[in-house]
């Protein structure tokens, strides 16, 4: 069984909408949950950041982490086609003298005009 | 991300052969990373290094190595290519005692 668990879509909505993506993970040594957007051809770069459960938001990107679930969402508000993207959860815990992260498969999101 | 540089951009080579993957940054991170990326899969962690002289294996190291020329440098060989490692490689670099991990444009290499 994977540590972290995310459905790897595609996911496709028209402009506007409004996404919701998921990763499920088991084990509670994890501290701190992130989200990273991947366009096509380039690296992942950092989008949310948190270490606590509950919601964190940041424009039209809203983070949540329920830890007693061991789940974690990210919500796009108003979609834009320029968020389409390969949305990869990762989380962190302390192995070997830092923080390790492990990525989960990356959800492929399209919105279309 | 043009602060982390990663040479080439894509390779086609054959079984046995040995490829050498580049990587640069121009962060001053202490921390790297070499990942790979297959569909599926998401990234996995090859090997890392905390300093020039610290240097980690990762949850798949088999059948590469690395080397840490500088704070600013490192590489990823493969000794003898084989085909299952075709895949997407990331270098990446972070800071230390952060999480936040920043990534280079990567290389496709297609072992045939």
């Amino acid at each position: 069984q994977k540590e972290v668990e995310q459905d790897p879509g595609p996911l496709s909505v028209p402009e506007g909408a409004i996404v919701s993506l998921n990763c499920t993970y088991s084990n509670s040594a994890f501290q701190y949950f992130m989200w990273y957007r991947q366009y096509s051809r380039k690296g992942p770069e950092l989008l949310m950041y948190t270490y606590s459960s509950g919601n964190k938001e940041d424009g039209r990107f809203t983070a949540q982490v329920d830890k007693s679930s061991k789940y974690i969402s990210l919500f796009i508000r108003d979609s834009q086609p320029s968020d389409s993207a390969t949305y990869l959860c990762a989380m962190s815990k302390h192995s070997g003298g830092y923080n390790k992260l492990i990525f989960g498969a990356g959800t492929r999101l399209a919105v279309h005009p | 991300d043009a602060d982390v540089t990663q040479t080439p951009r894509n390779r086609i080579t054959k079984t046995g052969k040995r490829i050498m993957l580049e990587c640069s940054q121009t962060k001053g991170h202490d921390r790297m990373y070499w990942y790979r990326q297959d569909p599926g899969l998401g990234l996995r962690l090859i090997y890392y290094s905390f300093d020039v002289k610290d240097i980690n294996k990762g949850e798949i190291s088999d059948g590469y190595s690395v080397s840490r020329q500088a704070q600013a440098k490192f590489s990823l060989s493969l000794e003898s290519a084989i085909p299952n490692q075709t895949a997407l490689y990331f270098c990446a670099t972070s800071e230390l005692e952060r999480d936040e991990q920043f990534f280079g444009p990567g290389t496709r290499l297609t072992v045939l």
